[in-house]
């Protein structure tokens, strides 16, 4: 199984400000890896898949960068609608063994 | 208007068994194949299985053994899951997404909660 190890764990910082985010796979997915965004009691919602590939109606500010093992995901300049849990998923392999990451809270710091 | 609407959750015995739906209105249902994903509560998705878009297949998580079935039904554009033996650690709420070979999870349901307690 390929494990998804992301960093930090939380991460505070200022509206306005730009958050980096990381995620690493355990063995190369090439640039199987997609970023969610998720608030208190609502459903995963689709940021990025293909590494660095926008989904439909997401803001500009939000990118991907990354390929293999080593991936990050990047907002510009924060949003107080940003703040919020980010995921990390790998979907290389088909049979699939797809794996999420255990999460990056973003907090308002 | 939501695309994907599961039931069937609820708050159930462990040892007993459960289905839950999923009701597609996508006109592209019979395309896709689709999972399910749940997610415990405080943790991150976890992906339970898939069912590939003709129901000849299916692909289930290392963590979920062999208590998971996965099945569809075309003619009602309907998923479902099928958890036998619930233990403690099922309880999670659990989503149906539609995704094909080497693509991400576009659309998600509401989900539905399974809370497994004695």
């Amino acid at each position: 199984e390929i494990v998804m190890t992301q960093s930090p764990a939380t991460l505070s910082v200022s509206p306005g400000e730009r958050a980096t985010l990381s995620c690493r796979a355990s063995e190369s997915v090439v640039r199987n890896l997609a970023w969610y965004q998720q608030k208190p009691g609502l459903a995963p919602r689709l940021l990025i898949h293909g590494a660095s590939t926008r989904a439909t109606g997401v803001p500009a500010r939000f990118s991907g960068s990354g390929s293999g093992t080593e991936f990050t995901l990047t907002i510009s300049s924060l949003q107080s609608e940003d703040f919020a849990v980010y995921y990390c998923q790998q979907y290389k392999n088909w049979p699939p063994t797809y794996t999420f990451g255990q999460g990056t809270k973003l907090e308002i710091k | 208007q939501a695309q994907l609407v599961e039931s069937g959750g609820g708050v159930v015995q462990p040892g007993t068994s459960l289905e839950l739906s999923c009701v597609d209105s996508r006109l592209t249902f019979r395309r896709n194949s689709m999972h399910w994903v749940r997610q415990a509560p405080g943790k991150g998705p976890e992906w339970v299985g898939v069912v590939t878009n003709d129901g000849r297949n299916k692909y289930y998580g290392d963590s979920v053994g062999g208590r998971f079935f996965i099945s569809r039904d075309t003619s009602r554009n309907t998923l479902y899951l099928q958890i036998n033996s619930l233990r403690l650690e099922d309880t999670a709420v659990y989503y149906c997404v539609p995704g094909d070979p080497g693509d991400a999870f576009h659309t998600w349901g509401q989900g539905t909660l399974v809370t497994v307690s004695s």
